[in-house]
């Protein structure tokens, strides 16, 4: 069974960055598959903020993070990476990693790791 | 559209069967997959795809099914255990991707 554990969540002020890391564990082959950083702020929806193939070669971001935020792998250490930069407060949210299914017409989203949070305040 | 939408709660009585459901102009040409959410947890994967995927350990009380612009996920005879939050999440044309707003169910 895949596992997922993510990790660098902490408070951070307005401005400031932080690495979250994202290790898997068991499963399929990690490079063989694409993965995706999803993140929820306190009390609210879940909302997606960046994808990366398994090559590192496709790369998406949502608006809200586009020119902050980057994503990297390194699939000889089974490692998702999200490097976020320019930190807001509107940023804090836990922050999930998980890998990313695709078939021709739908994707799924399985499993999913525990979360990190990532507080931004002054 | 760039949206998934969701009705923000829903209610069923225990043993009864709930309808979610998830609108949205990205269902037109993609299937939406489902999650499941309890407080304090993270999201996990109850149905997927066209052919009523659920990974292994989904009770199959869990269907889904898709129209037009709308999936929908039905609980057939709902259990106090499957009170959550629950998301729909899909492609979009444009590369990205979207969820729902999300649904918080209510098993009275």
């Amino acid at each position: 069974q895949a596992q997922l554990v993510e990790s660098g969540g902490g408070l951070v002020k307005p401005g400031g960055s932080l690495r979250l890391s994202c290790t898997a564990s068991g499963g399929p082959t990690f490079s063989d598959f694409y993965m995706t950083w999803i993140r929820q702020a306190p009390g609210k929806g879940l909302e997606w903020v960046s994808y990366i193939s398994g090559t590192g070669s496709d790369i998406y971001y949502a608006d809200s993070v586009k020119g902050r935020f980057t994503i990297s792998r390194d699939n000889g250490k089974n490692s998702l990476y999200l490097q976020m930069n320019s930190l807001r407060v509107e940023d804090t949210a836990v922050y999930y990693c998980a890998r990313d299914w695709r078939s021709s017409w739908y994707n799924w989203l399985h499993p999913w790791g525990q979360g990190t949070l990532v507080t931004v305040s002054s | 559209s760039s949206e998934l939408t969701q009705d923000p709660a829903v209610s069923v009585a225990l043993g009864q069967t709930v309808r979610i459901t998830c609108q949205g102009d990205s269902l037109r040409r993609y299937y939406a997959s489902w999650y499941q959410q309890k407080p304090g947890q993270a999201p996990v994967l109850v149905m997927y795809g066209k052919d009523n995927n659920r990974p292994s350990g989904i009770p199959d009380r869990f269907s889904g099914s898709s129209s037009g612009n709308t999936a929908s996920l039905t609980i057939t005879g709902a259990q106090a255990e499957d009170e959550a939050d629950y998301y729909c999440h899909s492609r979009s044309t444009s590369g990205n991707h979207l969820f729902g707003g999300g649904t918080k169910l209510t098993v009275l």
